[in-house]
């Protein structure tokens, strides 16, 4: 199915652990990106991709690593979960229009 | 940097009111793009519309219709006849160029419609 699909859906994981976000895109679209929505907060931009191999920083990129080896792939790692992390991540590609997957809801216990 | 504000954290009207929700941005380039996006109970990100910063035409889509301004930086959003499946979180976004990195979001305003 085309689209943009992210995964998992729900994780807990506990603090210190290392998690990995998957998210991934059909379109062939340059640019992606990972937020995260927090309440009061709306989404804010941690990291984003021009391209394979091209990434930087976006708004709040602290505890996050990504890396785009592959157009459609974008993953995203919290190299050692706090529980300020726990949030709803939301990963989108874009083509003028953003498109959004459903989202991934992380509790850090 | 860009930054937009959506002063409105949440609205509550009666089934067929109309409200308008707000939003205010800022931006230092004069190429720039508008979206507004629905977030329903569901959780997804719904697109809603996108404007560029040459088009000040206002839009009516149905019920949506949005009022672009460049003279007071405000792309604000109104919902006619209001109904309660348009209960949900609007954010309002701003981009400042076509392919640019960073689309920056404001912080959503929750809007619930009563029958």
């Amino acid at each position: 199915d085309a689209g943009i699909t992210q995964s998992p859906r729900y994780k807990i994981t506990e603090t210190g652990r290392q998690v990995t976000l998957m998210c991934h895109q059909t379109w062939s679209h340059s640019y992606m990106f990972w937020y995260r929505q927090d309440l009061g907060h709306g989404l804010r931009l941690i990291y984003y991709s021009a391209a394979a191999d091209i990434t930087d920083k976006g708004e709040v990129p602290d505890g996050y690593v990504v890396s785009r080896s592959k157009t459609e792939n974008f993953p995203l790692t919290l190299e050692s979960a706090t529980r300020s992390q726990t949030s709803v991540y939301f990963c989108a590609s874009k083509d003028g229009e953003a498109f959004f997957g459903q989202g991934t809801r992380l509790t850090v216990v | 940097a860009q930054k937009v504000t959506q002063a409105q954290t949440e609205i509550s009207v009666v089934e067929k009111e109309d409200v308008t929700l707000d939003c205010v941005y800022e931006t230092r380039d004069t190429t720039y793009y508008l979206f507004w996006y629905k977030q329903p109970p569901s959780g997804e990100l719904v697109f809603l519309i996108r404007r560029n910063s040459f088009d000040e035409q206002n839009e009516i889509s149905g019920r949506y219709s949005w009022n672009f301004q460049k003279s007071t930086s405000s792309f604000n959003f109104t919902i006619t006849a209001s109904q309660v499946v348009d209960s949900a979180v609007y954010f309002c976004a701003l981009s400042e160029a076509w392919d640019n990195n960073d689309m920056r979001f404001g912080a959503g305003t929750r809007l619930t419609v009563k029958p």
